[in-house]
């Protein structure tokens, strides 16, 4: 089944502990990206890789860092995570391909820091 | 700078239409629109680039006036399952780096 997949789906954590989410596509995409969506303030775009190696910020990538060393793989890092992060996280593929694309999102994950 | 979508909210009867618009003032690349239900991931409706794109999907199409820099979602002869809220993304240069409007909240009622 295609699917992406997010680990974990619920993290109660305390300021300045260093946690990974992890992002996993089995679909052979070459975009992926991650976003957070908090209440009033909808989706907004962390970073976003457009293939292995390749990674470039989006709209509010402070505090955050993303690695892309495999292509199925995107994982999240918050290496000092404070009370503001607390949101609501979605990792998101496609194959990149313009006008015919189409993303899939993972499931989310939903962080709390204390 | 993040799009402008209206309305805010909009409640429907079955098998009436909708329309959604989301507005930028910068010049636009493309635009994205999704649907989110409560409590789920959204789901990608459709990706319209510069050149005056029109797309449908099953009940729903989509409009984009590069000139006017806005987009148009049209919902027909709308359903209970097309209840949500509905964002679109908008991005100044490629497709990658998208920004998102508040969301339109649409509740269709039988």
């Amino acid at each position: 089944e295609a699917q992406v997949t997010q680990n974990p789906r619920y993290l109660i954590t305390v300021t300045g502990k260093k946690l990974t989410v992890t992002c996993s596509q089995n679909m052979n995409h070459e975009y992926m990206s991650w976003y957070r969506q908090d209440p009033g303030l909808g989706l907004r775009q962390i970073y976003y890789s457009m293939n292995v190696e390749v990674t470039d910020k989006g709209d509010v990538p402070e505090g955050y860092k993303v690695s892309r060393k495999e292509k199925r793989n995107f994982p999240l890092i918050l290496e000092s995570p404070s009370p503001n992060q607390t949101s609501l996280y979605f990792c998101a593929s496609s194959f990149g391909s313009g006008s015919t694309d189409t993303q899939y999102f993972g499931p989310g994950t939903r962080l709390t820091v204390l | 700078q993040q799009p402008v979508q209206s309305p805010q909210a909009v409640i429907l009867r079955e098998g009436e239409d909708a329309v959604i618009n989301c507005s930028s003032s910068k010049a636009l690349y493309s635009v994205h629109w999704y649907r989110q239900k409560h409590g789920e991931a959204p789901v990608f409706l459709m990706i319209l680039l510069k050149g005056g794109e029109q797309k449908g999907h099953e009940k729903i199409s989509a409009s984009f006036n590069e000139k006017k820099q806005q987009s148009s979602l049209y919902l027909t002869a709308s359903q209970l399952s097309y209840s949500g809220t509905y964002f679109c993304g908008t991005s100044t240069w490629g497709y990658q780096k998208v920004t998102f409007g508040i969301g339109t909240k649409l509740q269709v009622i039988p």
